[in-house]
């Protein structure tokens, strides 16, 4: 029979472009935030943190934006490498702050394909 | 090795089989998490270990599923009477505290 699955927002971008993905958190109450990488075969690879008092945080090549008032996400890759073809997840978590952080709750992924 | 690891790599059940599934998180790692994965979808949380207590078991689907961590270092995630529902990838992850987990490869569990 039909298998039914679910289809992944996919993004594509030329080999140096800049990526930007984005995710739609469900909690307003959330205040941790973590984006990881998963490439096929594999399990999920942090890539970059963010607390709910930032709005904005760098890494090695990555920025996560962070939009309290939309409960928005974004992700930007700068000159994005074949390398960086993989799933994307969002994920929040709730209570950090008080100590009592509760598991992430990750949302449905975005793949991204890097063209040469 | 420096990273979680998790065995067997793959395993093919038949219905109505037990499976036993291990985790061996990173050393030293107080905090273990279990994650289920369906094909193309994000992990969703089957249950929380701080050291050998599991503080939080909402996410099991049923009482076919027990998770232990007996000496608060190596964990078994085991399924009884598997269904072909339980055909997933299962997750471990390690942290040293509740935030920025470290996963594993996975097991990828395939029921028949």
């Amino acid at each position: 029979g039909e298998s039914v699955g679910l289809h992944l927002p996919t993004l594509s971008v030329q080999e140096g472009d800049n990526s930007i993905i984005n995710c739609a958190y469900s909690n307003s109450a959330s205040d941790y935030f973590i984006w990881y990488k998963q490439e096929s075969g594999k399990g999920p690879q942090f890539i970059i943190d963010i607390r709910s008092n930032m709005d904005k945080r760098q890494g090695q090549r990555v920025t996560v934006l962070l939009n309290k008032t939309v409960k928005h996400l974004s992700l930007q890759i700068a000159a994005t490498q074949p390398g960086d073809s993989a799933v994307y997840f969002c994920a929040e978590s709730l209570g950090l702050s008080s100590g009592s952080a509760r598991q992430l709750t990750f949302g449905s992924g975005t793949q991204l394909t890097v063209l040469p | 090795g420096a990273g979680v690891s998790q065995s067997p790599r793959y395993k093919v059940a038949k219905r109505g089989q037990d499976v036993a599934l291990r985790c061996d998180p990173i050393s030293g790692h107080v905090s273990l998490f279990w994650y289920q994965q369906a094909l193309g979808q994000g992990p969703e949380f089957l249950t929380y270990f701080q050291n050998e207590a599991q503080l939080d078991k909402s996410g099991l689907p049923s009482d076919r599923f027990f998770a232990e961590r007996p000496e608060g270092s190596v964990s078994t995630l085991k399924i009884q009477r598997t269904q072909q529902e339980d055909s997933a990838v299962y997750l471990c992850a390690s942290s040293l505290r509740r935030e920025k987990l470290f996963f594993g490869s996975g097991t990828q569990l395939s029921v028949l």
